[in-house]
């Protein structure tokens, strides 16, 4: 069966400092992978989508990126993290054609920016 | 543009029935999709519709109006851990893999 996990499931940040959270998903190959965050009280906002390694799509001008080194790792970066980063980032993948699936989401990580 | 809109909040009794309302406007439409989300988790699918008409799995149904740009979660015999968020969530094609999400609707279940 396919599983995603998604680490730290917490991260307590200072401003300007780096970040990097990783998502890796198994049981499954050429998955489509996602980078969602939730501000409180907010919806779910899309970062970034993959549809294979090395392919990134960027949803709104932001201070993250992401990397995809591997079919089943997602990596989401920033160099100099800002109070407007913190939120709760959850990662997701589905299958690469329509279904009725949908998303299967990873377990989330709550950062906070001091 | 792409909009969609829930109700914020809704309060139910344990046993009851409860809808939760849907609306959307987007390109390129394939497919609703309901999540819920207890707080502090992350969000579980729960139901799909790409046709019109009623989808019904246990105690929760969903509704999809394409032309009508409408869907609704019917939440039947209320229990209490239905207490969470409910988000509706539409699939967009064109070649692309993009869901765009409601806001969420917090059901509070009271005993």
């Amino acid at each position: 069966s396919q599983t995603i996990h998604q680490w730290p499931a917490t991260l307590v940040q200072p401003v300007g400092s780096p970040l990097s959270l990783e998502c890796t998903v198994e049981g499954t190959s050429n998955p489509n992978l996602y980078w969602y965050r939730q501000a409180a009280g907010r919806g779910l906002q899309l970062l970034f989508y993959s549809v294979g390694i090395g392919q990134i799509s960027s949803e709104v001008p932001q201070n993250l990126s992401a990397s995809r080194p591997q079919d089943r790792q997602f990596i989401l970066s920033s160099k100099k993290l800002l109070l407007s980063d913190s939120g709760f980032y959850l990662c997701a993948w589905s299958v690469p054609k329509w279904g009725i699936s949908g998303y299967t989401f990873g377990s989330g990580t709550r950062l906070t920016v001091v | 543009g792409q909009n969609i809109d829930q109700p914020t909040e809704m309060t139910a009794t344990e046993g009851a029935i409860v809808q939760i309302n849907c609306t959307y406007q987007t390109s390129g439409f394939n497919g609703l999709f309901w999540y819920q989300q207890h707080a502090g988790e992350a969000p579980t699918f729960l139901s799909y519709n790409v046709l019109d008409g009623l989808e019904e799995k246990g105690r929760f149904s969903s509704f999809l109006s394409r032309s009508k740009g409408y869907s609704y979660l019917l939440l039947k015999e209320l229990q209490m851990k239905d207490s969470a968020s409910y988000l509706c969530a539409v699939r967009r094609g064109s070649g692309t893999y993009k869901y765009i999400f409601g806001t969420g609707t917090r059901l509070k279940v009271l005993a």
